[in-house]
């Protein structure tokens, strides 16, 4: 039972922009707790790809960025590559929950 | 570079207790929260709980108290278990790590075990 709203998918074409939103709650998101983006290819484990709202770990290209307002966050991918071709999904920490929350995930298409 | 491992049964009939554990390698198993999170075929991640050092818990609330963790720092291993499986509960296990608090994010995966739960 996510807590965490994403669109189930979105699509783009070679080269262009894509955004991906996460909606959460005061509980959440709007609780002011830190906002984590991951990648998951088919088969594997997620990667984190944006930690802290908005940072990309050593590796992850500048075409992806994320950012956090209210009680939501967004990742953008600039420049899509069929490389980024996966699902993504936000990741936050829940005090009515007092645990960590998925969003719903959003399977990218290029 | 820290890896984790899962280990247990791949197929576990309804009614039963589903039992995994985590070996950690390349790293201390002390002072981390160490994560069980589970993806059902096809679907999304669900966090399933925490277990932290000398055995302080979270456990996510819509397990009705079916789940338990626990810390062996002897043997760098961590376990689940889920009481009264259904086949709800058929999903690929990953056991985890967040980089340093439990407000981190989750830098270190298992490679998942799939668990099936059929008669």
């Amino acid at each position: 039972q996510s807590v965490l709203t994403q669109p189930p998918s979105v699509s783009g074409a070679p080269g262009q922009r894509v955004t991906i939103s996460c909606t959460g709650s005061s509980s959440n998101i709007g609780a002011g707790y830190t906002v984590h983006w991951y990648q998951q290819l088919p088969g594997k484990a997620p990667k984190v790809i944006i930690n802290g709202n908005t940072n990309r770990p050593s590796g992850v290209p500048d075409r992806l960025s994320a950012s956090k307002s209210g009680t939501s966050a967004s990742l953008a991918i600039t420049g899509l590559q069929t490389e980024d071709e996966a699902n993504y999904y936000c990741q936050s920490y829940d005090n009515s929950l007092s645990g960590f929350v998925f969003g719903t995930g959003t399977e990218v298409t290029v | 570079q820290v890896q984790l491992q899962e280990s247990g049964p791949g197929l576990v009939k309804p009614s039963e207790t589903l039992s995994l554990t985590c070996t950690v390698s390349g790293g201390s198993i002390s002072n981390f929260y160490w994560s069980w999170i589970r993806q059902p075929p096809g679907k999304g991640l669900e966090w399933l709980g925490y277990v932290y050092n000398g055995g302080s818990t979270s456990y996510n609330p819509s397990l009705n108290s079916r789940v338990s963790m626990s810390v062996d720092t002897s043997k760098s291993q961590f376990s689940l278990k889920l009481t009264s499986v259904t086949a709800a509960d058929t999903a690929v296990y990953f056991c985890a790590r967040a980089t340093s608090t439990f407000l981190s994010p989750v830098a270190y995966w298992g490679q998942g075990a799939l668990v099936t739960v059929s008669s």
